[in-house]
């Protein structure tokens, strides 16, 4: 069974400052997904990491994918108030049948303060 | 770019009865659709795979005859939770796959919907 295990489950930022969120999963998979959730609406796609190595930067934000320590990373540059939100790290399976049958990471909920 | 679009996206009905929401894929075709639930301040959980044609796969733990799910068409899924109680009250959102198996595949969410059984 595939499991997700992100942290911090909460984090409170400092504007300026920067920080890391975590994302470990327990079985092979070359195929995992950042999104952002603000309250009571659907998942933003921030980054599709597709292989080892992979490193994607958006703005203030960036992922990277280690898939032989089944690790990716969001890392967020000078944490600014519009980057409060839930980040959920989410894992495709290595499997063609299974593709798109995301398990999901618990969330992390970021407040960003002055 | 590619849309899933989700109808209704908030709905409030009494303990007891059916809803039904629809997910749409706008202008691809998704021979597979997955949904999930969310309850509050949780993760999403995968509730079932709906395959267009043929029945949908459920997830361990959750009940097809509670919720069900109709792929008709290669552009429609359809979750319909029968006799809703307030336990069921979630967001539950479906996504689809466009192009699976190659090079340029994507996944889309639809917006969601809140769903409040009273």
């Amino acid at each position: 069974e595939l499991k997700v295990e992100q942290n911090p489950l909460f984090l409170s930022m400092q504007e300026g400052k920067n920080y890391t969120i975590y994302c470990n999963y327990s079985t092979t998979s070359d195929r995992l997904y950042w999104y952002r959730q603000d309250p009571g609406k659907s998942l933003e796609s921030l980054f599709v990491l597709l292989s080892n190595g992979a490193v994607k930067q958006e703005g203030r934000l960036m992922a990277s994918l280690d898939t032989k320590a089944r690790l990716s990373t969001l890392h967020i540059t000078a944490a600014v108030h519009d980057l409060s939100a839930t980040y959920f790290c989410a894992v495709d399976p290595k499997s063609t049948d299974s593709w798109g049958k995301l398990q999901f990471g618990a969330g992390t909920q970021v407040v960003v303060t002055p | 770019g590619a849309v899933v679009s989700q109808h209704p996206s908030r709905v409030i009905c009494k303990s007891g009865t059916s809803v039904k929401i629809e997910c749409r894929s706008l202008d691809f075709q998704a021979t597979t659709m997955f949904w999930y639930r969310q309850f509050p301040k949780q993760s999403l959980m995968l509730m079932a795979t709906s395959n267009e044609g043929s029945k949908a796969t459920y997830e361990q733990g959750v009940e097809k005859d509670k919720f069900l799910i109709n792929h008709a068409s290669l552009t429609l899924s359809t979750l319909t939770v029968t006799s809703a109680h307030p336990e069921d009250s979630s967001f539950y959102i479906c996504s689809a796959r466009d192009r699976p198996g190659q090079t340029n595949e994507k996944l889309f969410f639809g917006s969601g919907t809140q769903l409040s059984v009273l």
